[in-house]
């Protein structure tokens, strides 16, 4: 069983609707990292959370330390928001979630 | 500008020949990781450095891979002998800061092994 599990694998949406991507973990923790990768790229940063809430333009991650779970959302989504998202978490070494794999069609 | 640099970004290489991959780390980050990540899957630690100390490797860190963190500050990452399943990003990560929660993440060197 992997550490950090992402919901759902792959996600394919309307431009302008409200996306959510999940992630549960189960090892305990010092901070959870949303990161983004588009094709071919390398990962961005997107938010570090190791409490409540983050916002950032049409993007928001929340967390919730008694449930071991963040929730990455993006509201009126775009086609340049189609990448891969990664939950990760640190402790004393990075655990990463498999991602989840966005794509916004026009 | 994610602190944390990583060189070349792309490498294209034939089988056999040996490549060796660079990350410059945030000068107080004094714990250094390196994963690799194959396409459709997460990333996978191959090994860890708190300064120059390599703490922890990974099984995926066969023989052919080794890792060096000279001084506690830039490290590289080699590989001999490549072969194709080696073809993947390399990430580099570190860990710091006062609680040594700050992370950054590198862009990553994506080897292609023809």
């Amino acid at each position: 069983k992997n550490e950090v599990e992402q919901s759902p694998q792959n996600l394919t949406a309307q431009e302008g609707e409200f996306i959510t991507i999940n992630c549960s973990y189960s090892v305990g923790i010092s901070a959870l990292h949303w990161l983004q990768q588009h094709p071919g790229g390398g990962i961005v940063s997107l938010f570090m959370l190791s409490s409540g809430k983050k916002k950032h333009g049409r993007l928001i991650a929340t967390i919730n330390i008694q449930e071991k779970h963040s929730s990455l959302h993006i509201t009126a989504s775009h086609p340049r928001d189609s990448a891969v998202y990664i939950c990760a978490v640190t402790g004393n070494q990075f655990y990463f979630g498999t991602g989840t794999s966005l794509t916004v069609i026009p | 500008d994610t602190g944390v640099s990583q060189d070349p970004r792309h490498k294209i290489t034939k089988r056999g020949q040996n490549v060796t991959f660079r990350c410059d780390p945030i000068s107080e980050h004094n714990r250094l990781y390196w994963y690799r990540q194959t396409l459709g899957q997460g990333p996978e630690f191959l090994t860890y450095f708190q300064n120059e100390a390599q703490l922890e490797k990974s099984r995926l860190l066969s023989d052919r891979f080794s890792a060096e963190r000279p001084k506690g500050s830039f490290s590289t990452l080699e590989i001999q002998r490549t072969e194709q399943g080696d073809s993947a990003m390399y990430l580099c990560a570190t860990l710091g800061g006062r609680l040594g929660t700050e992370a950054f993440f590198g862009q990553g060197t994506r080897l292609t092994v023809v």
